[in-house]
């Protein structure tokens, strides 16, 4: 069983669209994480949610919002998407802050 | 803020090669000190940890020690294999997230 899984693996898009990306942890954890890994593999945190309340947001443009219906859910939308979101997205969870579990990642194209 | 330098990668070695990969960190107080591994196409994956000075984080045949005086916590292996190709992360962590990850080093292990 994927113990955090994230759709869809591959997206690519064009400029100016708005896309989603969905997470789900069946792991019981009570932190979500979206971090962002570019080109050259520095893996920087988005976003941080606890118990469906945000507690991280670091400086990341307001295109981007994420949404936590409940505690095993964590997506991401993107507005008026950017070459420069073309990155791949990852994300995870964790149960008291460490380890983090981290799903398999999402690889944004924006064209 | 919290920092973290690995050393520059890619680091390519035969097998049965000894492997550092060098992890310094910049942080307030005693973080907790993780690797993380990625390997191809997957998100990354706790490797080992160190929750202490001096304490000795080990797993399939990886080593780090965290060391206060150097504010270090190095990679070893004494024996690669080509399975362990990957890209490796040093992720100082503080309370319940890990803000920044080193950029990652590339290993490349040949026959």
């Amino acid at each position: 069983d994927t113990a955090v899984s994230q759709t869809p693996k591959y997206l690519v898009t064009q400029m100016g669209n708005d896309k989603s990306i969905k997470c789900e942890q069946n792991l019981g954890h009570d932190t979500m994480y979206w971090y962002k890994q570019d080109s050259k593999k520095f893996l920087k945190i988005m976003f941080s949610y606890n118990n469906k309340e945000l507690i991280i947001n670091e400086t990341v443009p307001n295109r981007f919002s994420p949404k936590s219906p409940d505690k095993a859910h964590l997506n991401l939308h993107i507005n008026s998407l950017e070459l420069g979101d073309s990155a791949v997205y990852f994300c995870a969870s964790s149960q008291g802050g460490l380890p983090l579990h981290f799903g398999n990642g999402t690889r944004l194209t924006v064209t | 803020g919290d920092s973290v330098t690995q050393m520059e990668g890619p680091v390519t070695l035969s097998e049965e090669a000894f492997l550092t990969i060098n992890c310094t960190y910049t942080a307030t107080g005693y973080p907790s000190l993780f690797w993380y591994v990625q390997y191809p196409g997957e998100g990354l994956q706790l490797l080992l940890k160190a929750t202490k000075a001096d304490d000795k984080g080990s797993n399939k045949g990886f080593e780090a020690t965290y060391r206060k005086e150097t504010t270090s916590f190095h990679l070893e292996k004494g024996s690669v294999q080509v399975s362990d190709s990957a890209v490796y992360f040093c992720a100082p962590t503080r309370g319940n997230t890990p803000l920044v990850f080193g950029k990652g080093t590339r290993l490349s292990v040949i026959a």
